[in-house]
C-alpha cells in the first residue's frame, strides 16, 4: 500500500518560498500510477487543490494561485515536491500531499503538515 | 468561497439517515463531471468515502451511499453512529474558459446528537 509522508519547514517568513517535500513509500513513484497532487487547508476552512504532476511531466496548478506554484518529481529519491512563492499569512495552511490512482479523485493522503507564514 | 456549495453543519441522532447536499454549476457538476466524496475525523487528513458518484471503496461500510441530479449532488448517511461524526467535504472536476482545476465544496460538519 502507497504511502505518503510530507516534509519541511513549519514556518516561513512573508514574500519567501515555501517548500515541502512528500516521500513517497511502498511503491514507485516511477510506475506511472498515480497523479501526485499537493492540497491545502487553511485552518477552519476547506480544501483547495494546489496542483498535481505526473511521471508523464504533465503538470497543473491551480489558476488562483498564478504563477507561484512548481511541482516537482525526484523519480531517484521517490519523492516529489511543491514550491510556493512569494507567500503571505494567506498561505499558512495544513498541506497535504495526495496520491490519485485517478485522473479525477484522490485516493490516497498524507497526514498533513502545518505550515505558518509569519516574520 | 467555495467553489461547490454545501450546508455548514448538519445533525442526528444515533441510527438515524442524514443527507449531506452540495450544488455546483454547469462547468462542474452539471457538465456531467463526476462528484466524490471524502469523510475527515477530528484531526486527521481527509479520506476516499465514495467515488464516482455512488461507489465505496474498499472497507468503506453500505451506510454510506451518494447519488448525483443535475448540478447537485448527496451524501446519505444511515444508521448514524457516534464514530461517523466528521467533517465530509465533496469534490468534482470544473472546467470554464479560466481553465481546469479539481474543486472542493466547503465542507460539513455532522454531529452525531
Amino acid at each position: 500500500q502507497v504511502q505518503l509522508q510530507e516534509s519541511g519547514p513549519g514556518l516561513v517568513k512573508p514574500s519567501q518560498t515555501l517548500s515541502l517535500t512528500c516521500t513517497v513509500s511502498g511503491g514507485s513513484i516511477s510506475s506511472g500510477s498515480y497523479y501526485w497532487s499537493w492540497i491545502r487547508q487553511a485552518a477552519g476552512k476547506g480544501l483547495e487543490w494546489i496542483g498535481r504532476i505526473h511521471t508523464s511531466g504533465s503538470t497543473s496548478n491551480n489558476p488562483s494561485l498564478k504563477s507561484r506554484v512548481t511541482i516537482s518529481v525526484d523519480m531517484s529519491k521517490n519523492q516529489f515536491s511543491l514550491k510556493l512563492s512569494s507567500v503571505t499569512a494567506a498561505d499558512t495552511a495544513v498541506y497535504y500531499c495526495v496520491a490519485g490512482y485517478s485522473y479525477w479523485y484522490f485516493d490516497l493522503w498524507g497526514r498533513g503538515t502545518l505550515v505558518t507564514v509569519s516574520p | 468561497q467555495s467553489v461547490l456549495t454545501q450546508p455548514p453543519s448538519v445533525s442526528g441522532a444515533p441510527g438515524q439517515r442524514v443527507t449531506i447536499s452540495c450544488t455546483g454549476s454547469s462547468s462542474n457538476i452539471g457538465a456531467g463531471y463526476d462528484v466524490h466524496w471524502y469523510q475527515q475525523l477530528p484531526g486527521t487528513a481527509p479520506k476516499l468515502l465514495i467515488y464516482g458518484n455512488n461507489n465505496r471503496p474498499s472497507g468503506v461500510p453500505d451506510r454510506f451511499s451518494a447519488s448525483k441530479s443535475g448540478t447537485s449532488a448527496s451524501l446519505a448517511i444511515t444508521g448514524l453512529q457516534a464514530e461517523d461524526e466528521a467533517d465530509f467535504y465533496c469534490q468534482s472536476y470544473d472546467s470554464s474558459l479560466s481553465g481546469s482545476i479539481w474543486v472542493f465544496g466547503g465542507g460539513t460538519k455532522l454531529t452525531v446528537l
